[in-house]
């Protein structure tokens, strides 16, 4: 069973920080994906990340794949509450199984005010 | 463009009822996912179904979970009798089919068994 360990399992930081996400695995995977999710909303695709040593912006957000394809980041540069949320990684793999989702269990980020 | 709709938001019940969730996936998308959340074991996926078929049930727990999709725009999952640890949030999503398409989540029934 292919597992994603997230760490660290909850943030909180004043408005205006930055901060880096984890997302870890054993295992290789074809695509990583990073997903918001709000409370009582279901998760929103942020981004999809496939070849090694990735890097993908979206505005302050900074996404990256580990050359092995066994680990990414998320950086969030002067966050703000909006970005307050869940967030997940989920894991991809190639053949007749890529449309399962391995989700790790999240990083729970509170931006205060 | 309405996106995925799931009903109940949430569902109150007690232990050894049957509990039956509902989705309407976005429309024009052929496949259909069911997952569940908890604290414990994140997000999982339950079952796949593509062009109303289901292609993976290996996520179904037991026996008690089972789901349908009657047509291209209902899908449900039931669970009889439910339990207790079946608490959860379950949330249902579908995507247009292809190996890389994106995954749209509806906002999930938070689930609670007595």
């Amino acid at each position: 069973t292919q597992l994603l360990e997230q760490s660290p399992q909850f943030l909180s930081i004043q408005e205006g920080e930055n901060l880096t996400v984890y997302c870890n695995s054993s295992s290789v995977f074809s695509s990583l994906q990073w997903y918001r999710q709000e409370p009582g909303e279901g998760p929103v695709l942020l981004v999809t990340v496939v070849t090694g040593g990735e890097v993908k912006k979206l505005k302050r957000l900074t996404f990256q794949f580990g050359d092995a394809r066994k680990d990414s980041s998320l950086h969030i540069t002067a966050a703000q509450p909006g970005d307050t949320g869940l967030y997940l990684c989920a894991g991809t793999n190639s053949g007749g199984s890529n449309y399962k989702l391995t989700f790790g269990k999240g990083t729970l980020l509170t931006v205060n005010p | 463009d309405a996106g995925v709709i799931q009903s109940p938001r949430h569902e109150v019940t007690e232990m050894g009822q049957e509990v039956t969730l509902r989705c309407k996936p976005i429309s024009g998308h052929n496949s259909l996912f069911w997952y569940r959340q908890t604290m414990m074991r994140g997000l999982e996926l339950l079952i796949y179904f593509n062009n109303n078929v289901p292609i993976d049930d290996s996520g179904m727990p037991e026996d008690r979970f089972s789901a349908k999709m009657p047509n291209a725009s209902f899908s449900t999952l039931k669970i009889q009798p439910s339990e207790p640890r079946d608490s959860a949030v379950y949330f249902c999503a579908s995507s247009l089919g292809g190996h890389t398409d994106t995954q749209y989540f509806g906002p999930g029934t938070r689930l609670t068994v007595l």
